[in-house]
């Protein structure tokens, strides 16, 4: 059982530059969540999904957009990057409906933005 | 607006040494309480929880209970492992909306076990 995946595992881009990260969960969990982790922070919600073709707007949003098109997947895009958005990324998921429900966690995207 | 408050690390601890990790909250409801664990390189991975008040998660020889008075989680074990180094981090869930607006999370706390 995969659980949550996360691609890719490493990425460094240039000012500027584009990107998708990609969270898959087999799990078949209604909830999907990504956080960034930074030194001294913990984690910070950026945006989440509480089923399919939903989204909604976390703690730190900016410079960041997400789409759910399908169930199992969860893309969160940098349109733009920029140094402030070095960080690790975390997707987590969750069944749903009960705030009591324990999230599941990938492996982490480490990005670094030069 | 919600928070987590955890002490700070580094803490450095003996082999076989007890270990209290304190954590305390402030919620707008009635929270559930999550310690999870992420060791070097990896993700976070649950390491107990707690529902509702005077509830008691265990895991590994970790324990924490539920204070509702003094709005606390407290993470404790009695003997450590040099192989219990990791970060610790405290975090709720909100029961509005049933927590789908994610966990809020302390800052973490690196433990280090020497032997």
């Amino acid at each position: 059982n995969a659980g949550v995946t996360q691609t890719p595992k490493f990425r460094v881009l240039k000012t500027g530059q584009s990107m998708t990260l990609l969270c898959a969960q087999d799990m078949n969990h209604e909830y999907m969540y990504w956080y960034r982790q930074d030194p001294g922070m913990g984690l910070r919600l950026i945006h989440y999904s509480v089923g399919e073709g939903t989204t909604a707007k976390g703690e730190v949003p900016d410079g960041y957009n997400v789409s759910r098109l399908k169930k199992q997947n969860f893309l969160l895009g940098l349109e733009s990057a920029a140094p402030s958005q070095t960080s690790v990324y975390f997707c987590a998921s969750r069944p749903g409906g009960a705030a009591t429900d324990t999230q599941y966690f990938g492996p982490g995207t480490r990005l670094t933005v030069l | 607006g919600d928070s987590v408050t955890q002490m700070e690390g580094p803490v450095t601890l003996s082999e076989e040494a007890f270990l209290t990790i304190n954590c305390t909250y402030t919620a707008t409801g009635y929270p559930s309480l999550f310690w999870y664990v992420q060791y070097p390189g990896e993700g976070l991975q649950l390491l107990l929880k707690a529902t509702k008040a005077d509830d008691k998660g265990s895991n590994k020889g970790f324990e924490a209970t539920y204070r509702k008075e003094t709005t606390s989680f407290h993470l404790e074990k009695g003997s450590v492992q040099v192989s219990d180094s990791a970060v610790y981090f405290c975090a709720l869930s909100e029961s509005v909306r049933g927590g789908a607006d994610g966990l809020t999370f302390g800052k973490g706390t690196h433990l280090i076990i020497q032997p």
